[in-house]
């Protein structure tokens, strides 16, 4: 199985900030990797698929970057609605995995 | 409008069956892949089920393999998942979701909003 390793596994930040999550596989994925965004007791939203492509009705203040092995989720400013605990998912072999999430709450 | 709607869920023991409905509206379940998710109370996200579009292919994650089975009815437009011999370490919430359509787009698009299914004695 492919193991989906994130960090932070929290951080705290202000509105405005500049965010940086990074979400690692144990091989090469090529750019198989998706980003969701969870909020307590919701479900999950799609935010990125194919590394770097926003979903449909998406922010452009988050961006996803990187392929093989390494990958980036970066809000580029805060907003209050993005308080939430994010993943990274990678769809380049069954089983599909999920890394352990982050969690952003605020500073 | 898109939408999944799950529902099913509730209290069973050990042992015991359930069977999970996800209601497709907004899409043709011919025309896409849909998995089964599930979250563990406090825990993160696990994969658990996948069938294609054709409902030709299914596979399956190890913890639920020969317990579980994906299936789906065009006709009624909803997605199943079977869940038998159930066991304490099932308790989760169980989401259905929508694989995407297109090159390197297979990722989850569209979740339902989940159905808690509570294995107990």
């Amino acid at each position: 199985d492919i193991q989906m390793t994130q960090s932070p596994s929290s951080l705290s930040a202000s509105v405005g900030d500049r965010v940086t999550i990074t979400c690692r596989a144990s091989q090469d994925i090529i750019n198989y990797l998706a980003w969701f965004q969870q909020k307590p007791g919701k479900a999950p939203k799609s935010l990125i698929y194919a590394a770097s492509s926003l979903q449909s009705g998406v922010p452009s203040r988050f961006s996803g970057s990187g392929s093989g092995t390494d990958f980036t989720l970066t809000i580029s400013s805060l907003q209050p609605e993005d308080f939430a605990t994010y993943y990274c998912q990678q769809y380049n072999d069954y089983p599909l995995t999920f890394g352990g999430g982050t969690k952003v709450d605020i500073k | 409008q898109v939408r999944l709607v799950e529902s099913g869920g509730g209290v069973v023991q050990p042992g015991r069956s359930l069977r999970l409905s996800c209601d497709a509206s907004g899409f043709s379940l011919r025309a896409h892949a849909m998995h089964w998710i599930r979250q563990a109370p406090g825990k993160g996200l696990e994969w658990v089920a996948v069938m294609s579009f054709d409902e030709n292919d299914k596979d399956y994650a190890d913890s639920v393999k020969g317990r579980f089975t994906i299936s789906g009815d065009s006709s009624k437009s909803t997605l199943y998942l079977q869940m038998n011999s159930l066991r304490v370490e099932d308790t989760a919430v169980y989401y259905c979701a929508r694989e995407g359509l297109g090159p390197l787009n297979d990722a989850f698009d569209i979740w339902g909003q989940g159905a808690m299914v509570t294995v107990s004695s």
